[in-house]
């Protein structure tokens, strides 16, 4: 199995409610990515990761942050979880000669109610 | 941004039948990959393919740069090719790569 997990794969929460979901990865890479999957729209990019405190934004960050203190943990947080938050995020890393997107996580499935 | 856009949305196949799916790109891009994701959600990377043209197995892609198109030719498809297929570039002088909406695959036996 790749070296990519995420935590945790399933969750339910309150609107309002802030969430952490993590990444960990066990391949050294230097890039990580979050995606969101809705019906429709395919996977959107939230945030990524370039490198050990280096963060930026993707299509869809607002209500998003992330942090990334070490090289194998990406962690992103709903600072107040709303409905529309409701979906399959998903981990991916990849490598720094080419940026290759080498491995998925399994998703996770966020549910706010 | 880089707009994605790929076809068809749709495709049902029977068993042993050869397709063609197809991503444009708006812009010039640095990469291009291609994945698919099995109905159990698991996305697997299938090519990076920049440019040019590679096969694997019965899968093979072709990416055509300058004209911004890249096409994904599954041939005896199987019903475990089932799933949606993705194309995903990350545009010139970015970190990020972009997602097209896929092509939902249905294979029957």
């Amino acid at each position: 199995d790749a070296g990519i997990t995420q935590s945790p794969r399933h969750k339910v929460t309150e609107t309002g409610t802030p969430v952490t979901l993590r990444c960990h990865q066990t391949e050294n890479h230097r890039y990580m990515y979050w995606y969101r999957q809705d019906p429709g729209h395919g996977l959107r990019l939230i945030h990524y990761s370039y490198g050990v405190k280096d963060t930026d934004k993707g299509e869809v960050s607002d209500g998003y942050s992330v942090s990334r203190s070490k090289t194998e943990d990406f962690l992103l947080t709903l600072e107040s979880a709303t409905s529309s938050q409701t979906s399959v995020y998903f981990c991916a890393i990849s490598d720094s000669v080419d940026r290759v997107v080498a491995f998925f996580g399994q998703g996770t499935r966020l549910t706010v109610v | 941004g880089i707009q994605v856009e790929q076809s068809p949305p749709d495709l049902i196949l029977q068993e042993g039948a050869n397709s063609t799916l197809r991503c444009n790109f708006s812009d010039s891009v640095n990469n291009l990959q291609w994945f698919h994701q099995n109905p159990w959600g698991q996305l697997i990377n299938l090519f990076y393919i920049p440019s040019g043209t590679k096969q694997n197995g019965r899968l093979s892609a072709t990416t055509v740069a300058t004209e911004r198109y890249s096409l994904l030719y599954i041939s005896s498809s199987q019903t475990t090719d089932s799933g949606v297929y993705f194309c995903a570039v990350e545009g010139s002088g970015t970190y990020k790569y972009i997602f097209g909406t896929g092509t939902r695959l249905k294979v029957l036996a």
